[in-house]
């Protein structure tokens, strides 16, 4: 079975522009979550989707924003990027099956976003 | 809101010695503990997961991990290390469809 895989895996972009991260989940997965890696922060939840709702946020700007699509492919968006918005841009998916916390998220390799 | 502290930014170890890195989790009933592994410029990998039941868990690449209330603990163990083992290793902890994740250990192995 395949795993995660997300795309672009590496994207430079300037300060301004706005930028869209794309992750398609493992076969039959329908819960979707993003994660933010810096080396300040470490990794940090941004959401969690399920059968297209959002179930959770994390503490992020307004400026950062996600949807499900009814495949259970995912997308992120950030607007406005800011020279701090450089990382790792994770995407786990799990079945999405149990009142979360136990279903173990599996993590695609990344999107790495660098903003000059 | 449930969070997990690993103590060990970075820990140097021999090829052959044992390893073993310290978790503690702040949670007032019994939480949902995962150990993740992440390689360099990679996404990461589930090492093992701890939900209930025997405390004692048994992960994969010969990691294991032991659960004590008594402690707040989640200590991930390998007997054994081996070079490929040099990565960083993440703590976690689950709750409301996220995980929360300690700050890491880089786990350096010299030969």
């Amino acid at each position: 079975k395949a795993g995660v895989t997300q795309t672009p895996r590496y994207l430079i972009k300037t300060r301004g522009q706005q930028v869209t991260l794309s992750c398609s989940p493992i076969s039959g997965h329908r819960s979707v979550s993003w994660y933010q890696q810096t080396p300040g922060q470490g990794l940090q939840f941004l959401f969690e989707y399920f059968s297209e709702t959002q179930r959770n946020k994390g503490n992020f700007p307004g400026r950062f924003s996600g949807r499900q699509f009814s495949n259970s492919r995912s997308e992120m968006n950030v607007s406005t990027l800011e020279l701090g918005d450089s990382a790792l841009y994770l995407c786990a998916s799990s079945l999405g099956d149990e009142s979360f916390g136990g279903e173990t998220q599996y993590f695609g390799p990344g999107t790495r976003l660098l903003v000059l | 809101a449930q969070s997990v502290t690993q103590p060990d930014i970075h820990i140097t170890v021999s090829e052959g010695a044992s390893l073993e890195l310290r978790c503690n989790y702040s949670y007032g009933a019994t939480p949902y503990l995962f150990w993740y592994v992440q390689s360099p410029g990679q996404g990461l990998q589930l090492l093992l997961k701890y939900f209930s039941g025997d405390t004692l868990v048994q992960g994969i690449k010969g990691f294991e991990a032991e659960f004590k209330r008594s402690q707040s603990s989640f200590n991930l163990r390998k007997p054994s290390v081996h070079w490929s083992d040099a990565a960083e290793y993440f703590c976690a902890v689950g709750e409301d469809y996220k995980l929360s994740f300690g700050a890491g250990t880089t786990v350096t192995v010299r030969a």
